[in-house]
């Protein structure tokens, strides 16, 4: 069965710090990538995909993120956090072939300290 | 994205009562898809509607929960005689193509439910 695996439930940091959020994901075949944040009350926003092409992909608000395929990792970065980043980061997968939903990590929760 | 509209934001309802959750899915849009969040918890798929239609109700549990996706209206998660297990967030999203097309769903605000 699929499955995401977010290695860190939570991350503090202080602003300025670099931020490196891991996520793997278990499944053979091929996948589109997602990673979303939800902003504390707020609905989950897309902040980057990666459906195929060059592996470094660059989202919203500084973030970027790097599939590895042979690792079956995805891990989002950002060199520099700001405390308006403090939000739940989610890692989502959905193969491209027999699935029709996506599949969420647990979810990360990055507290910044001004 | 703001486009998807769920309403109550927040529901008490006590054991033994009836949830019903409604989504509103963005202009253009036909494919629904209700997740919950339990606490601690990443999202879980429920189901996969189209209009009049369910596609995938493989995360559903068997008993008491029902969706439904009308020809006119939002889409209706309802759960029967709730219990304190219940008590999740449910989100729904939305998108335009379906399925292993899906390229983007936009999720709502999400509805807390509280059962005490």
């Amino acid at each position: 069965a699929q499955s995401v695996s977010q290695h860190n439930h939570h991350v503090i940091l202080s602003e300025a710090a670099s931020l490196e959020l891991g996520c793997n994901y278990s499944y053979g075949g091929t996948v589109n990538l997602f990673w979303y944040v939800q902003y504390p009350g707020q609905h989950l926003q897309l902040l980057l995909k990666y459906f195929s092409g060059d592996p470094l992909v660059k989202g919203i608000k500084g973030f970027e993120a790097e599939f590895i395929k042979s690792k079956f990792s995805f891990n989002l970065r950002k060199p520099s956090v700001q405390w308006s980043d403090t939000a739940e980061y989610f890692c989502a997968v959905i193969p491209i072939t027999g699935a029709n939903n996506l599949f969420f990590g647990t979810g990360t929760r990055l507290t910044v300290i001004p | 994205n703001a486009g998807v509209m769920q309403n109550p934001r927040h529901l008490v309802r006590r054991r033994g009562q009836e949830a019903r959750l409604r989504c509103s899915p963005m202009k253009g849009h036909s494919h629904v898809y209700w997740y919950r969040q339990l606490p601690e918890e990443g999202l879980k798929f429920m189901v996969y509607l189209q209009k009049e239609n369910i596609i995938d109700e493989s995360g559903m549990p068997k008993e008491r929960f029902s969706a439904e996706f009308p020809k006119e209206g939002p889409s209706i998660l309802r759960i029967q005689q709730v219990v304190r297990g219940d008590s999740a967030a449910y989100f729904c999203a939305s998108s335009r193509m379906g399925g292993t097309m899906n390229t983007e769903a936009f999720f709502g605000q999400g509805t807390r439910l509280t059962v005490v």
